[in-house]
């Protein structure tokens, strides 16, 4: 049985600071996908992670991927509050999901 | 980029009822769709897979007669919510994929969501 396992699952955060979110998974996948949820809404797709040692950037935001370890980060620089939302990362087949970090920016 | 439409957004419905909830992909062949069903505060869980003219396939604990899906054509996937009770209030959310992936998505495009609730 695949386990997607994220850590941490609630995370405070001031702006301006970094941090990162762990993201584990039990078995071999080739891919990595982490998504973006805000309150009431549906997945937004931040980044596909399709082979060992990708790194991916957008804005604030970047994730990697090591298939050896089966971990993935995502790396959160200089927080703002518009990156306050849950984070899932998920890893195929049918993306199995993992719990979500659910993320707070404060002033 | 690829576009799934989910219907209804939200739909509240009397206990015992059933309630039909369509997913379809706009701009592209899925031949395969994903169910999932969010509780608040959780995780997306997968339902059941669907593939374009078979039937689905179900994961462990989720009822197939209850959960009826049909995956007739390859832009269309419904998920059918029979006698419907409250325990089934959740958000779903369909995700289609793609023949072949195209961009960074690499095939999965989600729907907007259903909230159902069961009154």
């Amino acid at each position: 049985e695949l386990k997607v396992e994220q850590n941490p699952l609630f995370l405070s955060m001031q702006e301006g600071k970094n941090y990162t979110i762990y993201c584990n998974y039990s078995t071999t996948s080739d891919r990595l996908y982490w998504y973006r949820q805000d309150p009431g809404k549906s997945l937004e797709s931040l980044f596909v992670l399709l082979s060992n040692g990708a790194v991916k950037q957008e804005g604030r935001l970047m994730a990697s991927l090591d298939t050896k370890a089966r971990l993935s980060t995502l790396h959160i620089t200089a927080a703002v509050h518009d990156l306050s939302a849950t984070y899932f990362c998920a890893v195929e087949d049918a993306l199995n999901f993992g719990k979500g970090t659910s993320l707070l920016v404060t002033p | 980029g690829a576009v799934v439409s989910q219907h209804p957004s939200r739909v509240i419905c009397k206990s015992g009822t059933s309630v039909k909830i369509e997913c379809r992909s706009l701009d592209f062949q899925a031949t395969t769709m994903f169910w999932y069903r969010q509780f608040p505060k959780q995780s997306l869980m997968l339902m059941a897979t669907s593939n374009e003219g078979s039937k689905a396939t179900y994961e462990q604990g989720v009822e197939k007669d209850k959960f009826l899906i049909n995956h007739a054509s390859l832009t269309l996937s419904t998920l059918t919510v029979t006698s419907a009770h409250p325990e089934d209030s959740s958000f779903y959310i369909c995700s289609a994929r793609e023949l072949q992936g195209r961009g960074d998505n690499y095939g999965y495009t989600f729907g907007s969501g259903t909230r159902l609730t069961v009154v």
